[in-house]
């Protein structure tokens, strides 16, 4: 089957950096995804990885290594409206997006 | 309008009442997509049209329909409401240049 996995809950202190991790197992691969969602909020994209390495934009930061169905999202400067949920979904042979639950970032002043 | 937008908001339902869930786009993407949201589980496809004219099943079509009459609207219809359909439903939308998938606000939807 397909699977997603994320932390379900992290803290973090504003200022500090923080990263959250993603593995998958998908039928196929045709990008990683990173989106953020406000609670109560619809989803909104943050970043896109198809091939391996390091994408960065500003204080966000996506990485993947499709070898090992992995990938990070990295949070600098963390400022309190960074509290957020933090969805990774991966597009699979049929380019559906499969999601994973998302992690519940919390951060503390 | 600017964007993906979805109607009603919120609604509260009896079951067993019908109810369609509407979604309009004026970005001209050519797919879009109905998703519901539980609390602790991905966001989880319920239906997807690639284009106007074609439908497609996601991993949890039952007890929903879609339509795609046209490329701006893709309405969700619930035939006959069950309590486990409670859940916020976000109709989302993506174009030929990226994969990229843009969100409508979000229906909360509660069934009693």
């Amino acid at each position: 089957g397909q699977n997603i996995d994320q932390p379900t809950e992290m803290t973090a202190t504003e200022g500090a950096i923080v990263q959250i991790n993603c593995t998958y197992q998908t039928s196929g691969f045709n990008g990683l995804f990173w989106y953020q969602q406000h609670a109560g909020e619809a989803p909104t994209f943050l970043s896109y990885n198809v091939l391996d390495g390091l994408e960065e934009k500003g204080r966000f930061s996506s990485f993947l290594s499709r070898s090992k169905g992995y990938s990070y999202l990295l949070l600098k400067e963390l400022q309190m409206k960074d509290s957020a949920s933090y969805l990774c979904a991966v597009m699979d042979s049929n380019y559906q997006l499969i999601w994973g639950a998302g992690t519940k970032l919390i951060i503390k002043p | 309008i600017a964007g993906i937008t979805q109607a009603p908001t919120s609604q509260i339902l009896a079951a067993g009442r019908r109810m369609t869930l509407r979604c309009t786009q004026d970005m001209r993407h050519n797919a879009m997509y109905w998703y519901r949201q539980d609390l602790g589980l991905g966001l989880r496809l319920i239906h997807y049209s690639n284009t106007a004219g074609t439908t497609g099943k996601g991993e949890v079509p039952d007890g929903y329909s879609v339509s795609r009459a046209n490329t701006d609207d893709f309405p969700l219809t619930l035939a006959s409401a069950v309590p486990s359909q409670t859940s916020v439903y976000f109709c989302a939308s993506s174009g030929r240049e990226s994969n990229e998938q843009f969100f409508g606000p979000g229906t909360r939807l509660t069934v009693l």
